[in-house]
């Protein structure tokens, strides 16, 4: 069964500091795909990045940054030096080899970043 | 438009009344989901059409009805719905056939149900 955990519920930090949002994954698919999305308060589900099993390098977006390790079954996600604008709630998902399956999400991190 | 659009963005029905919720893809996917996120829980899938055909039906209850006319277009049917579904209806689309699976989220409608 194909299972994403995020263990976070919520997190507070101050603008300008670094944070770490966790995501650990379980699938017995060999290829496998990896997602973050970020839903803001409009609701909309904001597509961030995409990184298949075969691919572990980490991955840096301006000020996000993901860490893929295969070995702990892990796609965590960094924000450094956090805005007010990046407060949201923050999705983890996992795709199976076969195209067009549907995506499994974690519950989601909240992220509320004060000024 | 672009994207993935939604309407209505917000409904408040009766549980005797019928609607309609309408997704709209401007992607050129051939795949189009339909998602429930209710409060504190994780997004569920309830519906998929891939190439217009259903191929995925999560036990949801007959109460909700898709409909895929066409690859752009994807409605859910609702009727005698009741207080516990409401939540946030979010469609999605996708290009099937392609090695990765990367969704592509509309802004959801929410709907409340007295």
């Amino acid at each position: 069964a194909q299972k994403v955990t995020q263990a976070q519920t919520e997190i507070s930090v101050v603008e300008k500091e670094d944070v770490t949002l966790d995501c650990v994954y379980e699938t017995r698919d060999t290829t496998y795909y990896l997602f973050w999305y970020k839903q803001p308060p409009s609701g909309e589900l904001v597509f961030l990045i995409r990184r298949n099993s075969f691919d572990e390098q980490n991955e840096i977006s301006g000020r996000y940054s993901w860490n893929f390790q295969k070995s702990t079954s892990s796609f965590n996600f960094t924000i450094t030096a956090s805005q007010v604008v990046d407060s949201a709630v923050y999705f983890c998902a996992l795709s199976g080899e076969q195209a067009g399956t549907a995506l499994i999400f974690g519950k989601g991190t909240t992220l509320s970043v004060s000024s | 438009e672009t994207g993935v659009t939604q309407t209505p963005r917000h409904l408040v029905m009766g549980m005797t009344n019928k609607k309609s919720l309408k997704c709209e893809q401007h992607l050129g996917h051939n795949a189009m989901y339909w998602y429930k996120q209710s409060a504190k829980k994780p997004l569920e899938l309830m519906f998929v059409y891939s190439l217009e055909e259903r191929v995925e039906n999560n036990s949801v209850p007959s109460r909700f009805s898709p409909e895929c006319p066409n690859s752009s277009h994807l409605f859910l049917h609702l009727h005698t719905l009741q207080p516990e579904d409401s939540a946030l209806y979010l469609c999605a689309s996708s290009q099937v056939g392609v090695a990765y699976n990367e969704q592509f989220f509309g802004p959801g409608t929410r709907l409340t149900v007295l």
